[in-house]
């Protein structure tokens, strides 16, 4: 079966702009979970879909958003850029988003703010 | 979800094996614990899975005391593919819990 799907995976902009990742999670896969890691910091989530609802946040500020639609695929954005969003954006998916199950993990996208 | 421990970095030389231990004092009835293994620019990807005593697979075997309140991940025979990040996790089945992946233990190994 496909596995995670992120678009893009490479993607540079500049400071003030807003960007939207996208994450096509495994078919059946209900649930959607962002993370973002950069250097020495290890994964930090970000939020988690479930059936088009976000289900827990992380410590992010508002700028950071998501969504997800009824084919489970989700979007995130952010908005106003700071240099120091600049990160790999890695989405998970799982069957209803217990960790227990297992998570697959897409390739994810790298962000560079300039 | 129990807090987990586990070393920052490791280095191995090449043909060796290699222990990593995963300290979860607070680990719950239920609980079991999980394996990820990350290459750079790439997600984590399951490695292995346990509850209790030993599980083997064809990539790792995974060690579990009967206390419960530590876990080690044994790769026998590291190659340099096996350089790479190792992030231990402790869930139930008890409903959907935020988890946390930390930041895991950066095994170099050496040629």
């Amino acid at each position: 079966k496909a596995g995670v799907t992120q678009t893009p995976r490479y993607l540079i902009k500049t400071r003030g702009q807003q960007v939207t990742l996208s994450c096509s999670p495994i078919s059946g896969h209900r649930s959607v979970s962002w993370y973002q890691q950069t250097p020495g910091q290890g994964l930090q989530f970000l939020f988690e879909y479930f059936s088009e609802t976000q289900r827990n946040k992380g410590n992010f500020p508002g700028r950071f958003s998501g969504r997800q639609f009824s084919n489970s695929r989700s979007e995130m954005n952010v908005s106003t850029l700071e240099l120091g969003d600049s990160a790999l954006y890695l989405c998970a998916s799982s069957l209803d988003g217990q960790a227990v199950y297992g998570y697959t993990f897409g390739s994810g996208t790298r962000l560079t703010v300039v | 979800l129990a807090k987990t421990t586990q070393p920052i970095s490791m280095d191995s030389y090449e043909g060796q094996e290699v222990n990593i231990t995963c300290s979860h004092n607070n680990i719950a009835t239920n609980d079991y614990i999980t394996w990820y293994q990350q290459f750079p620019s790439q997600g984590p990807r399951f490695i292995i899975q346990g509850y209790k005593t030993k599980v083997t697979n064809e990539v790792a075997s995974l060690f579990i005391p009967a206390d419960r309140k530590s876990s080690t991940l044994s790769l026998p025979r590291v190659s340099l593919s096996d350089t790479a990040v190792y992030y231990c996790l402790v869930s139930n089945s008890g409903g959907y819990q935020k988890v946390t992946f930390g930041i895991g233990t950066k095994l170099q190994v050496i040629p």
